[in-house]
């Protein structure tokens, strides 16, 4: 039993690349979000799910897209990666009680 | 939007010493968690409250929940070394659309432990 699992853990990208983040869970938990983590500024929701096929925006949702394919994935993707992104990026999934975080993506965006 | 507001932003204790963060919301919430980021790790969840004026414990860990259903607080007894890290409060709260899927995170407390 992984939990919530992140694949990549570390990545670097030049200014207008792009990269999808894959948060995969197997706890057959309905909701999904990705935060994002930055010094002073605690964690941000950027986007979130509440059932495959269904997303909404978080507070942070600008320059970035996701997709539930399927009930155990949640992708996040930069289509064109900008400075600003470079951040600490979380998974998470919940059954409507705590969240269930995954170990983070840390991005730099040079 | 929602805002939660969590005090104070750093803590620096010797061991031994009690530790407590607070955290305030401008809005009324149907719950708040608690959650603990060890440096270099991933926010772990350790408790929700829902009720007005709840108080539970977790051994050297007490929270609870204002009579308003607004503030928060965690305290810690003699902390411990193995309590360093950083402590969040995450609040629900009912959105227009009767949807309660969103937390929103106050900035955190760093407790630092001097042994």
């Amino acid at each position: 039993n992984a939990g919530v699992t992140q694949t990549p853990k570390f990545r670097v990208l030049k200014t207008g690349q792009s990269m999808t983040l894959l948060c995969a869970q197997d706890m057959n938990h309905e909701y999904m979000y990705w935060y994002r983590q930055d010094p002073g500024m605690g964690l941000r929701l950027i986007h979130y799910s509440v059932g495959e096929g269904t997303t909404a925006k978080g507070e942070v949702p600008d320059g970035y897209n996701v997709s539930r394919l399927k009930k155990q994935n949640f992708l996040l993707g930069l289509e064109s990666a900008a400075p600003s992104q470079t951040s600490v990026y979380f998974c998470a999934s919940s059954q409507g009680f705590g969240l269930f975080f995954g170990s983070g993506t840390q991005l730099s965006v040079l | 939007g929602q805002q939660v507001m969590q005090i104070p932003q750093y803590q620096h204790v010797q061991e031994g010493e009690d530790f407590t963060t607070y955290c305030n919301s401008s809005t009324t919430l149907s719950n708040i968690q608690w959650y603990k980021q060890r440096p270099g790790g991933h926010p772990v969840f350790l408790i929700q409250l829902v009720k007005s004026g709840e108080v539970k414990k977790q051994k050297r860990l007490t929270f609870q929940f204002g009579e308003a259903k607004k503030n928060s607080s965690l305290h810690i007894t003699a902390t411990q070394t193995t309590d360093v890290g950083t402590y969040f409060c995450a609040g629900r709260k009912w959105d227009s659309g009767g949807s309660n899927y969103k937390l929103t995170f106050g900035k955190g407390t760093l407790l630092t432990v001097n042994p």
